[in-house]
C-alpha cells in the first residue's frame, strides 16, 4: 500500500519568503517521489522527482526537495517565493506497478498564496 | 509537439444526458490515463490504458466507459450523467513501458458540471 500526506491545504508567504511544503508517504517498498505543480485552469506539470539517485533533488524555478527515509518525508522548499509561484501543489508516491501499469497516487494538494 | 490536448474544455449538463471527453496525445505514449480531481481530494484514477485496445479500471470507475481504439486517443465517456460526477477531469499520458519513476504527462483538464 502506498499514500501520501500533504500537511496544510493552504500555505501563505510573503514575496521573498522561504516556501517550505510539507509530504510525508507511507510505502511498504522503496518509493518514488514526485512533486507536480498545478497553475490556475491549467493541468499538473511535473516539478521534480525522486528515483534514489540522491536524497537532494532540484528541480524547475528554483524548488527543491529532500528525501528523508528516517522521516518518511519529502518536503518541497524554495527559498525565495516569488508572485508566480502561487499555485497548487501536489506530492504524488509511485511504488507499485500494479496491472502492469504505474499506480500513482497523489495527495490532496497544498494552495501556495504569495503575498506581494 | 501540443502534448495532451482534451475537449472540450468545459461542459455543463444534466442528469441522465450523455457525453464524451476525448484525449490525444502527440507523444507516441503507450499509457494513458483518465483522473477525476475533487476538492480536498487529490487526484483519483477512473480508468487506464496500457496500450491501443486495451483498457482497466482504476480506483473510481463507476459510471464511467473508455475506449482506447487509436494509439494517440482515449475517450471517456459517461452514459447517464449524475450530479455526483460534477468534477475536472485530466487525462494524463506516459512513456517508457510505464516504469514506475516515469513522469506523467496532462492535458489542461475539462471542468464538467451534472446539474
Amino acid at each position: 500500500a502506498q499514500s501520501v500526506t500533504q500537511l496544510g491545504s493552504h500555505v501563505s508567504v510573503s514575496e521573498g519568503a522561504l516556501v517550505l511544503l510539507r509530504c510525508n508517504y507511507s510505502s511498504s517498498v522503496p518509493p518514488y517521489l514526485f512533486w507536480y505543480v498545478q497553475y490556475p485552469n491549467q493541468g499538473l506539470q511535473l516539478l521534480l522527482k525522486y528515483t534514489s539517485a540522491a536524497t537532494l533533488v532540484k528541480g524547475i524555478n528554483g524548488f527543491e526537495a529532500e528525501f528523508k527515509k528516517s522521516e518518511t518525508s519529502f518536503h518541497l522548499t524554495k527559498p525565495s517565493a516569488h508572485m508566480s509561484d502561487a499555485a497548487e501543489y501536489f506530492c504524488a508516491v509511485s511504488a507499485a506497478r500494479t496491472g502492469g501499469y504505474q499506480k500513482v497516487t497523489f495527495g490532496t494538494g497544498t494552495k501556495l498564496q504569495v503575498i506581494p | 509537439n501540443a502534448g495532451v490536448t482534451q475537449t472540450p474544455k468545459f461542459r455543463v449538463l444534466k442528469t441522465g444526458q450523455s457525453m464524451t471527453l476525448l484525449c490525444a496525445q502527440d507523444m507516441n505514449h503507450e499509457y494513458m490515463y483518465w483522473y477525476r480531481q475533487d476538492p480536498g481530494m487529490g487526484l483519483r484514477l477512473i480508468h487506464y490504458s496500457v496500450g491501443e485496445g486495451t483498457t482497466a479500471k482504476g480506483e473510481v470507475p463507476d459510471g464511467y466507459n473508455v475506449s482506447r481504439l487509436k494509439k494517440q486517443n482515449f475517450l471517456l465517456g459517461l452514459e447517464s450523467a449524475a450530479p455526483s460526477q460534477t468534477s475536472v477531469y485530466f487525462c494524463a499520458s506516459t512513456g517508457g513501458r510505464g516504469a514506475i519513476d516515469n513522469e506523467q504527462f496532462f492535458g489542461p483538464g475539462t471542468r464538467l458540471t451534472v446539474l
